[in-house]
């Protein structure tokens, strides 16, 4: 069974402030997404990564993936508030070329970034 | 482009009614799916279809729960009858099968079961 863990699952941070978001998987896989949450809202995309290596960056938000490792970050850099969100990270388990399978999601980092 | 539509967005019943939640995906996606979110979790896979198929129903409490696709495209997701334990929000994405896997999803359906 695939297990999604991120870590932490709960930070406070100040603005201005850098800090790195975790994200292991038990499974190997090449495919891995990162989505934001706000309260009472849906799952925003954010980042997709598809192979290892792979780094995006959006704004203050960068997102790696090491498959070997099993390991993906996602990276804050000088936090505003606005970015105070829940942060799930997903994993495609059964890629195999074709169509997704359905992600498996870890439990979410809950971040509140404070002025 | 419309994202995916999903209604009603809440939904309050007595424990032991029954509760209908529909959606519609992004014109085009033909892979659609259901997944559950408690509170403070992540989301979890119910079902996924693959135009009008169910390929994996294996996280599905078919007891209670059942969906549909009839035409391949908008679903509808039946409880009946609601438990206590169902209150939760149901969310319903979309993807291109042949796409990059990204999920597309709706603003989601809040259950209160009381």
């Amino acid at each position: 069974e695939l297990k999604v863990e991120q870590n932490p699952l709960f930070l406070s941070m100040q603005e201005g402030k850098n800090y790195t978001i975790y994200c292991n998987y038990s499974t190997t896989s090449d495919r891995l997404y990162w989505y934001r949450q706000d309260p009472g809202k849906s799952l925003e995309s954010l980042f997709v990564l598809l192979s290892n290596g792979a780094v995006k960056q959006e704004g203050r938000l960068m997102a790696s993936l090491d498959t070997k490792a099993r390991l993906s970050t996602l990276h804050i850099t000088a936090a505003v508030h606005d970015l105070s969100a829940t942060y799930f990270c997903a994993v495609d388990p059964t890629y195999s070329g074709g169509g997704a399978d359905g992600l498996t999601f870890g439990k979410g980092t809950h971040l509140i970034i404070q002025p | 482009e419309a994202g995916v539509v999903q209604s009603p967005r809440y939904k309050i019943i007595e424990k032991k009614q029954p509760v209908a939640f529909w959606c519609n995906p992004i014109s085009g996606h033909n892979t659609l799916y259901w997944y559950l979110q408690n509170l403070g979790q992540g989301p979890e896979l119910l079902i996924r279809y693959e135009n009008e198929e169910a390929v994996d129903d294996s996280q599905l409490p078919k007891d209670r729960f059942s969906a549909e696709r009839l035409k391949g495209v908008d679903s509808t997701l039946k409880i009946q009858p609601a438990e206590l334990g169902d209150s939760a929000v149901y969310l319903c994405a979309s993807s291109f099968s042949d796409g990059t896997g990204e999920l597309f999803f709706g603003e989601g359906s809040r259950l209160t079961v009381l």
